[in-house]
């Protein structure tokens, strides 16, 4: 059964800087994994799909690298609206549609 | 314009079953591929897909829930609904319907990633 691991499990990072999230599969999901960002009280928002294509209207200081087990979501400039919770989602392995855990992005 | 909303009971008695009802618009069944999806999310929890309905009415589950979930749609009304058997506080959480983009994922599967999301539905298990 397939586990998808996130880290940090929280990441200060300051406005205007880089932060750099990973996730991590327990067995090769190819380049079948999803990012998404959550803020509180809302939907989770599709940024990444197949690791690294941004969804429609998804600025570019976003990008997402990586393929197998090792990925990375890139957020580059940080703005205050950036500041959420990030999930990484695989869609290659069973079980179907795993999660992982979040990493919670808040402001240095 | 992609929307989707979600609705039915915030409160339900243990052993109950849960039925909600995702309303959506800005797409159709009948594109070749498209789907709706359910996701949970406990309070302060990660996200947990349910299920998944297709336009020709093939349906995916969740392996540690499928013998708790029915997932049906009602193409005229635009609507999918999901009930979950035998309500356990533990289920109290967030529940979620998505749209399944066309060429996301495999098909045949049910392996997709979700591009719109309803705005989710609370749901606590109380006696």
């Amino acid at each position: 059964e397939i586990v998808m691991t996130q880290s940090p499990a929280t990441l200060s990072v300051s406005p205007g800087e880089r932060a750099t999230l990973s996730c991590r599969a327990s067995q090769s999901v190819g380049n079948n994994l999803a990012w998404y960002q959550q803020k509180p009280g809302q939907a989770p928002r599709l940024l990444i799909y197949g690791a690294s294509t941004r969804a429609p209207a998804i600025p570019p200081r976003f990008s997402g690298s990586g393929s197998g087990t090792e990925f990375t979501l890139t957020i580059s400039s940080l703005q205050s609206g950036d500041f959420a919770v990030y999930y990484c989602q695989q869609y290659n392995n069973w079980p179907p549609n795993t999660f992982g855990q979040g990493t919670k992005l808040e402001m240095k | 314009q992609i929307t989707l909303k979600e609705s039915g009971p915030t409160l339900v008695k243990p052993t109950q079953t849960l039925t909600l009802t995702c309303t959506f618009s800005g797409f159709s069944f009948s594109t070749s591929g498209v789907g709706v999806g359910w996701i949970r999310q406990p309070p302060g929890k990660a996200l947990e897909w349910l299920a998944l309905i297709y336009g020709d009415d093939d349906k995916r589950y969740s392996p540690s829930l499928r013998n708790r979930l029915t997932i049906t749609k009602d193409t005229s009304k635009n609507q999918v609904v999901l009930k979950m058997t035998n309500m356990d506080p533990v289920d109290s959480a967030t529940y979620f319907c998505a749209h399944r983009p066309r060429f996301a994922g495999n098909l045949l599967t049910g392996y997709t990633y979700f591009d719109y999301w309803g705005q989710g539905t609370l749901v606590t298990v109380s006696s």
